[in-house]
């Protein structure tokens, strides 16, 4: 079982509030990654970060930022939600050289109203 | 991004048969390959990787098999349970070490088993 924990897992607002998704891994991993996935469908990736200091956007446009101040945190915020952001975000982690496993936390089903 | 992706979005096998979940890809740069559950509201959960060099893996029931002639992997669960009905992911990795190791990730498959 991977050490990487999400907070909220759920989480409802109206359109217009600002949220931070929390992301916390107890790995000492260098390198996370945040997922955007509708139900059923792939993931796609929409930001990551090699280590602190260090953010990067992924293949799917977001509206969404992050941040990398220590290592085992990765927070993503919604300035302004809307309810083309409802879908299930996951964040992952990875750390060494020699592995590119990707661990991921439970997620955070997000419904904007 | 990448063409990772499965042949079928749907797959029911009955309890303590075996199952085979197909992966295509399109990299041939792609050298380390993973396989995830994904349960309903959980996250993906890692199953077995295998890497460029290899052609079969084996784990506790299950097997990945890789066939980089025709960029084709394959998940095979032995007697499968009830406990494996989830969503599988391929995911290939085209890059590693000083790059990022990006993993790109296919559609998934959904595994019913039934009694």
């Amino acid at each position: 079982e991977a050490d990487i924990y999400q907070t909220p897992r759920y989480l409802v607002i109206g359109t217009g509030k600002k949220i931070t998704l929390e992301c916390s891994q107890t790995m000492g991993h260098d390198k996370m990654y945040w997922y955007q996935q509708d139900p059923g469908m792939e993931l796609h990736l929409i930001h990551y970060s090699y280590g602190v200091n260090s953010t990067e956007k992924g293949d799917l446009s977001s509206e969404s930022t992050v941040s990398r101040i220590r290592t085992e945190h990765f927070p993503l915020t919604l300035e302004s939600a809307r309810p083309s952001h409802t879908s299930q975000y996951l964040c992952a982690s990875t750390g060494g050289w020699s592995t590119d496993t990707q661990y991921f936390g439970p997620g955070t089903r997000l419904t904007v109203l | 991004g990448e063409n990772v992706g499965l042949h079928l979005p749907t797959l029911s096998v009955q309890e303590g048969d075996n199952s085979i979940i197909n992966c295509a890809y399109s990299n041939s740069a792609s050298d380390y390959f993973i396989w995830y559950k994904q349960e309903s509201g959980k996250g993906p959960q890692f199953i077995i990787d295998i890497r460029s060099n290899m052609d079969k893996r084996q784990g506790q029931r299950v097997t990945v098999l890789l066939n980089k002639t025709v960029k084709h992997l394959s998940l095979q669960i032995a007697a499968t349970q009830p406990g494996d009905s989830a969503v599988y992911f391929c995911a290939e990795n085209v890059g590693r070490g000083s790059t990022l190791g990006r993993l790109y990730f296919g559609r998934g498959t959904q595994l019913t088993v039934w009694p």
